[in-house]
């Protein structure tokens, strides 16, 4: 099985909500990832988690918190987002923080109104 | 400068046809590269690595060249299913596994 999976596939939210995006792997990786992505644009890094810790946090608003409940579940938990947030979030897997190879999940496209 | 450009293209090209697309990257010490295709509206998906020998699967050839910081992808005989957005991805040593993307070149094979 080497596949990560996201749910939900699409979210539209107001600006006052509350959601989360959950990502999962059971590839035995201990290294997970969010990134963001806008239209034609790449992909940019959130957060990397390593074994259940927060390694990189890359400046990201606070209104985005991750969380790493165990070594297969990832989540990102939205609250008082703004429309600029509105993007592809996808996840990502790799064996360990500093093995190469990431495995990227279909993403969640998020719509913030 | 960007850390990594690459030219956005649309590259159209009829089906049968041999492309090749080109990278540069601006940090000496990137250690890793790598080519992501990425379908319209998916996600990104390791087309392969590049090892500084160049490396050839299939069609597909990558070449790195560290002294001029560079890297290309070739594309032989093209196919429609070529049609996608090849990222340029770079891993700076030492940092957990903080890949750096370009901004994809765009391929448009037809018929």
């Amino acid at each position: 099985d080497t596949e990560v999976t996201q749910t939900p596939k699409h979210l539209v939210m107001g600006m006052t909500n509350k959601k989360s995006l959950k990502c999962e792997q059971h590839m035995g990786h201990r290294a997970m990832y969010w990134y963001k992505q806008k239209a034609k644009k790449p992909p940019e890094l959130m957060f990397v988690y390593s074994y259940e810790k927060l390694s990189i946090n890359e400046s990201v608003p606070s209104r985005f918190s991750p969380e790493c409940p165990n070594s297969s579940l990832l989540n990102l938990h939205l609250h008082a987002l703004q429309p600029e947030d509105s993007a592809l979030y996808l996840c990502a897997s790799s064996l360990t923080a500093f093995t190469d190879t990431q495995y990227f999940g279909p993403g969640t496209r998020l719509t913030v109104l | 400068r960007k850390e990594v450009e690459q030219d956005p293209g649309p590259f159209n090209v009829p089906e049968g046809a041999t492309v090749a697309f080109n990278c540069t990257y601006s940090n000496s010490a990137s250690q890793s590269f790598f080519w992501y295709r990425q379908d319209c509206r998916k996600e990104p998906k390791l087309l392969m690595s590049v090892y500084s020998s160049g490396n050839e699967d299939g069609r597909f050839t990558a070449q790195l060249n560290r002294a001029s910081q560079y890297i290309s992808l070739l594309i032989r005989d093209s196919k429609l299913s070529d049609s996608a957005t090849y990222l340029c991805v770079v891993k700076i040593t030492g940092t957990a596994s903080k890949l750096t993307f370009g901004t994809g070149t765009r391929l448009q094979v037809t018929l």
